[in-house]
């Protein structure tokens, strides 16, 4: 299986930053890759797939980048709605999809 | 718009098997643009890929669970069925149905805690 490694685990931050989370996959996936941001209680929500293309009515502030191994999302302008735990998952075909371990953003 | 939710006991024995629906409204599961995909998430952890239904029948599963996971639909109903066999403490979990756009989750359910204990 494609193992995938975020970093960091948490994240502290406050109103206004630019924030960035990596995503680390152990194999080269191309731009099979996509984001999702989860708030307690509630299902996952896709913000970004093929590494670096926003699903629609997800706000500009998101933004991914990256190919192969190594992955970025960008939160610019962090706002308090941000607050959440953010997944990357890789979804390179005959190969079971896995998800990273999640980093948790905190807004200072 | 297309919604999907999950529905099912929300407690099982251990060694009993674990059976989900997931009913989709306002689209179709015969789409041929679409997977349909269980995911689920154990409290406090992270995320797992259980498997996925396409509309010729074709399944896929993680080879983690493959021997005791069995995926199912009901065109007519609009629904697809999760089934996972021998079930312990360590599936006590959420489970999330959600649609597949070529490997990635574009819409989910609200998700269904399933809780294994005797």
């Amino acid at each position: 299986d494609i193992q995938m490694t975020q970093s960091p685990s948490t994240l502290s931050a406050s109103v206004g930053d630019r924030v960035t989370i990596t995503c680390r996959a152990s194999q080269r996936i191309s731009n099979a890759l996509a984001w999702y941001q989860q708030k307690p209680g509630k299902a996952p929500k896709l913000l970004i797939y093929k590494a670096s293309t926003l699903e629609s009515g997800v706000t500009s502030r998101f933004s991914g980048s990256g190919s192969d191994t190594d992955f970025t999302l960008t939160i610019s302008s962090l706002q308090p709605d941000d607050s959440a735990t953010y997944y990357c998952q890789q979804y390179v075909s005959n190969s079971p999809y896995t998800f990273g371990q999640g980093t948790k953003l905190e807004i200072k | 718009q297309v919604q999907l939710q999950e529905s099912g006991p929300g407690l099982v024995k251990p060694s009993q098997t674990l059976s989900l629906t997931c009913t989709v409204s306002g689209g179709s599961i015969s789409s041929a643009v679409y997977y349909w995909s269980w995911i689920r998430q154990p409290a406090g952890k992270g995320l797992e890929w259980i498997g996925r239904f396409y509309t010729t029948g074709t399944m896929n599963y993680n080879p983690s669970l493959e021997s005791r996971v069995t995926i199912s639909a009901d065109k007519s109903k609009n629904q697809f069925f999760l089934n996972l066999s021998s079930v312990t403490a360590a599936d006590s979990a959420v489970y999330y149905c959600a649609r597949d756009h070529g490997g990635y989750r574009d819409l989910w359910g609200q998700g269904t805690l399933v809780t294994v204990s005797s």
